[in-house]
């Protein structure tokens, strides 16, 4: 069973950085076609995608928010970590990580997610 | 990137069909067989319901099926039952970025 499981401070206040760790379970981000994505959610919003980790390490980032994006994996603790740099108000919500099977196949399944407040 | 336009809203009675659209460009719906289609309830994480446009994962209803027709996909919930009525989007692979839906509401009257 595939199981992942977003982790991070609830709150974050403007111009820091944010760290959010995806702690996964029931597959390898070693394994040849593995790929774990980022996608958030403001409330009451639609989802937004931000950014992909492949097997092979390849790196891929949302165009508007490449600039304030870094996506990492830990093979060896089945971690992906995203740092988000420059946190405003607006980046509040929710964040979610997905499991993706291969390049196109699609974000299945996802973590609980979760919620991240930029305030001072 | 700009999202995929979705209709804010559509609702429909027990037992009726809906068909919710997906508008995008020839950048993305348009140049590949990768729109996903996902629903979510309140307070809950998006659970995948149609890939590659129209198949099915193992587990979702036949009632749900999904289709394109140039840069627009749907889809179709027949014989609508109450626990459908949540927010549904749909997604499309864009070259290595991916896009969102603006996402649609589906009420059951």
């Amino acid at each position: 069973q595939v199981t992942l499981r977003e982790s991070g401070p609830a709150l974050v206040k403007p111009t820091q950085t944010l760290t959010l760790t995806c702690t996964f379970s029931g597959f390898s981000l070693s394994t040849s076609g593995m790929c774990v994505s980022w996608i958030r959610q403001p409330p009451g919003k639609a989802l937004e995608w931000l950014a992909r980790i492949d097997w092979d390490d390849d790196k891929y980032y949302s165009t508007s928010l490449k600039t304030r994006l870094t996506i990492s994996k830990d093979t060896s603790k089945n971690q992906v970590v995203l740092t988000m740099t420059n946190m405003d108000p607006v980046d509040t919500a929710t964040y979610y990580c997905a499991r993706i099977g291969g390049k196109g196949h699609p974000f299945d399944p996802w973590g609980q997610g979760t919620l991240v407040t930029v305030s001072s | 990137q700009s999202a995929l336009t979705q209709p804010a809203s559509v609702s429909g009675s027990p037992g009726q069909s809906i068909t919710i659209s997906c508008t995008g460009t020839s950048s993305d719906v348009g140049s590949y067989n990768l729109v996903s289609w996902y629903q979510q309830h309140p307070g809950k994480a998006p659970k995948l319901m149609i890939y590659e446009v129209s198949k099915r994962p193992s587990g979702v209803s036949n009632r749900f099926s999904g289709s394109k027709s140039g840069n627009t996909a749907s889809l179709t919930i027949s014989g609508l039952q109450a626990e459908d009525e949540a927010d549904y989007y749909c997604c499309s692979y864009a070259g290595s970025p991916y896009v969102f839906g603006t996402g649609t509401k589906v009420t059951v009257l």
